[in-house]
C-alpha cells in the first residue's frame, strides 16, 4: 500500500482533458514539493511535472501540475494516442525521511 | 549529455548478495545526489536508497534497511547498491536515478535523470 493515493486508471479520448490525483498527508505533500513521472511501456520513468507545476525543458505544456494542501494534480489537454503511460507522484516524506510515490496510474486513450 | 548506465544484475539465491554499479556521465557526479528506485515487473515505483553528493549521508526504505547498503566513489563516477540477505520480494528492476538540486535537499523527489535499469531475479 503507497503512501501516496493515485487512482489505479483513468481514461479519455483523443483531444479531450483528464487529471490525476495525488493524496497524502502533512508529512509528505503539505510540506514538500510534488514530481509527477510518465513512464512509457518498456521504458524508464521521465520527469514532467516538478516542484508541484513546473515542467522540465522539452515538456510540452499540454502537462500542468498543481497542488493544494495534501493533493496534487497532474493535467493532460489534447490527448494524445502517444500518452498512454502510466504516471507516478512523488515526493519527500519528512516523517519516514524517504522519498514515496504513489501507486501509479495507467492512463488510456480511447 | 546525462547517461546513467547500471550493471550487475542478474540471478541469486535467497539470502545471497549482489552489487550493482551505476557508472554516470554528462554531469558533475561529485555534485549531485543519487537514488536507487526498484520496480517489480508490471508494478509500481518503490524508492530504495539516496546518496548525498559527498556520501556522508544516506537514506533507505525500511523493507531494505539492513540489508542493503548505498555508496558511492566520485573518483569513479560510479554509484553502488551492496544488496545482502536478498529475498525473493526484492526481484525487480533496479533503477539509479540524478537527484536535480533545483529542489531544496530533502524536501522533494525531483529525479530528473534515469537509467534504463538492471533486472535483479532472487530465486532457487
Amino acid at each position: 500500500q503507497s503512501v501516496l493515493t493515485q487512482p489505479p486508471s483513468v481514461s479519455a479520448a483523443p483531444g479531450q482533458k483528464v487529471t490525476i490525483s495525488c493524496s497524502g498527508s502533512s508529512s509528505n505533500i503539505g510540506n514538500n514539493y510534488v514530481s509527477w513521472y510518465q513512464q512509457l511501456p518498456g521504458t524508464a520513468p521521465k520527469v514532467l511535472i516538478y516542484a508541484n507545476d513546473k515542467r522540465p525543458s522539452g515538456i510540452p505544456d499540454r502537462f500542468s501540475g498543481s497542488k493544494s494542501g495534501t493533493s496534487a494534480t497532474l493535467g493532460i489537454t489534447g490527448l494524445q494516442t502517444g500518452d498512454e503511460a502510466d504516471y507516478y507522484c512523488g515526493t519527500w516524506d519528512s516523517s519516514l525521511s524517504a522519498v514515496v510515490f504513489g501507486g501509479g496510474t495507467k492512463l488510456t486513450v480511447l | 549529455q546525462v547517461q546513467l548506465v547500471e550493471s550487475g544484475g542478474g540471478v541469486v539465491q535467497p539470502g545471497g548478495s549482489l552489487r550493482l554499479s551505476c557508472i554516470a556521465s554528462g554531469f558533475t557526479f561529485s555534485s549531485c545526489g543519487m537514488h536507487w528506485v526498484r520496480q517489480v515487473p508490471g508494478k509500481g515505483l518503490e524508492w530504495v536508497a539516496f546518496i548525498w553528493n559527498d556520501g556522508n549521508n544516506k537514506y533507505y526504505a525500511d523493507s531494505v534497511k539492513g540489508r542493503f547498503t548505498i555508496s558511492r566513489d566520485n573518483s569513479k563516477n560510479t554509484l553502488y547498491l551492496q544488496m545482502n540477505s536478498l529475498r525473493a520480494e526484492d526481484t525487480a528492476v533496479y533503477y539509479c536515478a540524478k537527484r536535480d538540486k533545483s529542489i531544496p535537499l530533502l524536501q522533494g523527489a525531483h529525479l530528473d535523470y534515469w537509467g534504463q535499469g538492471t533486472l535483479v531475479t532472487v530465486s532457487s
